[in-house]
């Protein structure tokens, strides 16, 4: 994949409420979308991925969903608590070509406590 | 299982210098990947190895290398330094190579400073 947008780049969410981000893709060929969380100092951490073969993922309070159709997918964290403030990446590869990982540019959540 | 370590985590270097950044994977990973992290260009793959070979390549310019070794620990060399190669360096490693969509762990990064 050659082009990966995110948005947006910054999200401020009250204690308890829902954050949601979103990706955009170009390449029909991606088929494998994680998502990274940066806390600062620190390098990004896998939070949770998706392959193309599925529509939804879920891992406790944070879910991704996958539109292939739409080459958009989506980061969801329910009841947001201060320890998810970060930077949150997306990402996307393709098993064709060049597989290596394109990274969004990243979003700057601040959870309002 | 000890994670990803990259040293030095600090490093300030002067224009035209030369540097070299070392990574440690996790123990039984073959594969390690360099990134650039800058606020304007965000995260940027350098290049992969796996089995000392590299595999995938980033659009760099031939100032950026890299070497893996075979016990899979990587360093990569930045010469003729710039003073828009001041970034965050990150490693990543992961069990086999890109191809196999396997995760990958990051370390901590190298904060490379040019002046």
């Amino acid at each position: 994949g050659e082009n990966v947008e995110q948005h947006p780049s910054t999200l401020s969410v009250q204690e308890g409420d829902s954050a949601v981000i979103k990706c955009t893709y170009s390449d029909s060929a991606s088929n494998y979308f994680p998502w990274y969380k940066q806390e600062l100092g620190k390098g990004p951490q896998l939070i949770i991925d998706i392959r193309s073969n599925v529509g939804e993922k879920k891992d406790q309070r944070i879910a991704v969903t996958l539109n292939k159709t739409a080459k958009h997918f989506s980061l969801h964290i329910t009841e947001t608590q201060p320890e998810d403030s970060a930077v949150y990446f997306c990402a996307e590869q393709s098993n064709f070509g060049n597989e290596k990982l394109t990274f969004g540019t990243g979003t700057r959540l601040t959870i309002i406590p | 299982k000890a994670g990803v370590t990259q040293t030095p985590r600090y490093l300030i270097k002067t224009r035209g210098q030369q540097v070299t950044l070392s990574c440690s994977p996790i123990s039984g990973h073959r594969s390690v990947s360099w990134y650039q992290q800058t606020p304007g260009q965000g995260l940027q793959f350098l290049f992969e190895y796996f089995s000392e070979t590299q595999r995938n390549k980033g659009n760099f310019p031939g100032r950026f290398s890299g070497r893996q070794f075979s016990n899979s620990r990587s360093e990569m060399n930045v010469s003729t330094l710039e003073l828009g190669d001041s970034a965050l360096y990150l490693c990543a490693s992961s069990l086999g190579p890109r191809r196999e969509q396997e995760t990958q762990y990051f370390g901590p990064g190298t904060r490379l400073l040019v002046l």
